[in-house]
């Protein structure tokens, strides 16, 4: 079963308003998530490392006023796309490692959110 | 940096063909090496994975062997299904680290 819980699987918002993404590791306490957007037709681009505890760790050209990350408990991170407007349509993603397993286990990802900005 | 190249889609095979998506990377060291498979609207899922050099992995009939020789992770399967539509992302992550550098995506198309 699935891992890390990533919610709302899809969203639709108006031009102006804030979204909130959670991101949850169900059965193991994650210092470190990562979050990734995926562009049509691209790979995906890792936006930020959430720490908890602590600030995030931007990518550059990710704009850390636009996208607020707040790690607040070693479950869960959650991103918020502030004054979202049509560009930050996309599909986001969340990932996590469990820390019981070797530093070379695969990530684990959530089922990632669809944001749809009208 | 770190890098991984994928071959371009989409890819479009009739089922019960081989195939093979290509994926080559740039990394110092000893990264390991990960297919992930997206199905239409769904989120990510590790298909399969290669710790060390020379190490094959498999899964649901896909295969894909770590050549260091020549930085490559080329995804195989010999007979595909209409189920196995899907994007396939190569990544790679370094052996001191955590975050995952991914390739383009393939886009398979598997005819009946």
């Amino acid at each position: 079963g699935a891992v890390v819980s990533q919610h709302p699987s899809w969203v639709i918002c108006k031009s102006g308003t804030s979204v909130k993404i959670e991101c949850r590791s169900l059965d193991f306490q994650a210092t470190t998530m990562f979050w990734y957007r995926q562009f049509p037709k691209q790979s995906l681009m890792l936006m930020a490392t959430s720490n908890e505890g602590s600030k995030a760790t931007y990518e550059q050209g990710v704009e850390k006023d636009k996208f607020l990350i707040n790690h607040a408990s070693l479950t869960l991170s959650t991103l918020t796309v502030t004054s979202a407007h049509p560009e930050d349509s996309s599909f986001y993603i969340c990932s996590a490692r469990d820390p019981r397993r070797s530093y070379n286990s695969p990530l684990h990802f959530g089922n990632g959110t669809r944001l749809t900005v009208t | 940096g770190n890098s991984v190249t994928q071959m371009e889609g989409p890819v479009t095979l009739s089922e019960e063909a081989f195939l093979t998506i290509n994926c080559t990377y740039t990394a110092t060291g000893y990264p390991s090496l990960f297919w992930y498979v997206q199905y239409p609207g769904e989120g990510l899922q590790l298909l399969l994975k290669a710790t060390k050099a020379d190490d094959k992995g498999s899964n649901k009939g896909f295969e894909a062997t770590y050549r260091k020789e020549t930085t490559s992770f080329h995804l195989e399967k010999g007979s595909v299904q209409v189920s196995d539509s899907a994007v396939y992302f190569c990544a790679l992550r370094p052996n001191a680290g955590n975050m995952l550098t991914f390739g383009g995506g393939t886009r398979l198309m598997v005819k009946p």
